[in-house]
């Protein structure tokens, strides 16, 4: 069975900072989604960034970028410039081709200012 | 552009009483739509989803049911209450080919 694992239960940075969050996962697949997830204290999900395992490029949206390692089934996720605004949960998740999303139990970043 | 309407937002209900949250989704057609619980400070765990009308699947044993009498309208149920049904529920919809979810704003039920 596919898990998805975030060994960070909480992360802080300071603003404007830098910080990284990992996920890693376990599949047999070679066809497959990842994607991080943001849920604010609203408690509303946002998708912040997908990669497609096929791509070997890492995927990218503005501050977020993310560090996908295939062959090391690891997709962590890196916030550039910090704002107060990206304090949140965030999730990792995994879907193989027409199968379900399958979350991590999340790490919650704290943003200092 | 596609949007994802769940509501209500917040119920408090009685143990034994029955229960009914409705997802709709607009913008786009022959959808795939889940419903997700969350506990206090846990991930997302699946109960159901859907990849057509009258079309179901459970993940999890339990309390709860689903069903999906239109194309974009998902509707989460009990038929009594427990305390452990409490929690935040989310729905979700994908489109075709399946690549990201998209979710409501959620449900904060509490059972009590």
């Amino acid at each position: 069975a596919q898990t998805v694992t975030q060994s960070q239960p909480e992360m802080s940075v300071q603003e404007a900072e830098t910080v990284t969050l990992s996920c890693t996962y376990d599949t047999s697949e070679s066809d497959y989604y990842l994607f991080w997830y943001k849920q604010p204290p609203s408690r509303q999900m946002i998708l912040v960034i997908r990669q497609e395992a096929y791509k070997q490029q890492n995927a990218t949206e503005n501050r977020f970028s993310v560090n996908f390692q295939k062959a090391a089934k690891s997709f962590s996720l890196k916030i550039s410039d910090s704002q107060l605004g990206d304090a949140a949960m965030y999730f990792c998740a995994y879907r193989r081709g027409q199968g379900n999303l399958i979350f991590g139990k999340g790490t919650k970043l704290s943003v200092k200012p | 552009s596609q949007t994802i309407h769940q509501w209500p937002a917040t119920l408090v209900q009685p143990v034994g009483s029955p229960l009914s949250l409705e997802c709709t989704v607009e913008g786009t057609s022959n959808p795939n739509l889940y419903w997700y619980r969350q506990a206090a400070g846990r991930g997302l765990q699946l109960l159901f989803y859907s990849v057509g009308i009258g079309q179901i699947s459970s993940e999890v044993p339990q309390n709860l049911s689903a069903s999906r009498p239109q194309d974009r309208q998902f509707i989460l149920s009990s038929k009594k209450l427990l305390l452990s049904d409490s929690g935040f529920y989310l729905c979700a919809w994908s489109g075709r080919p399946n690549t990201e979810a998209f979710f409501g704003q959620g449900t904060r039920l509490t059972v009590v």
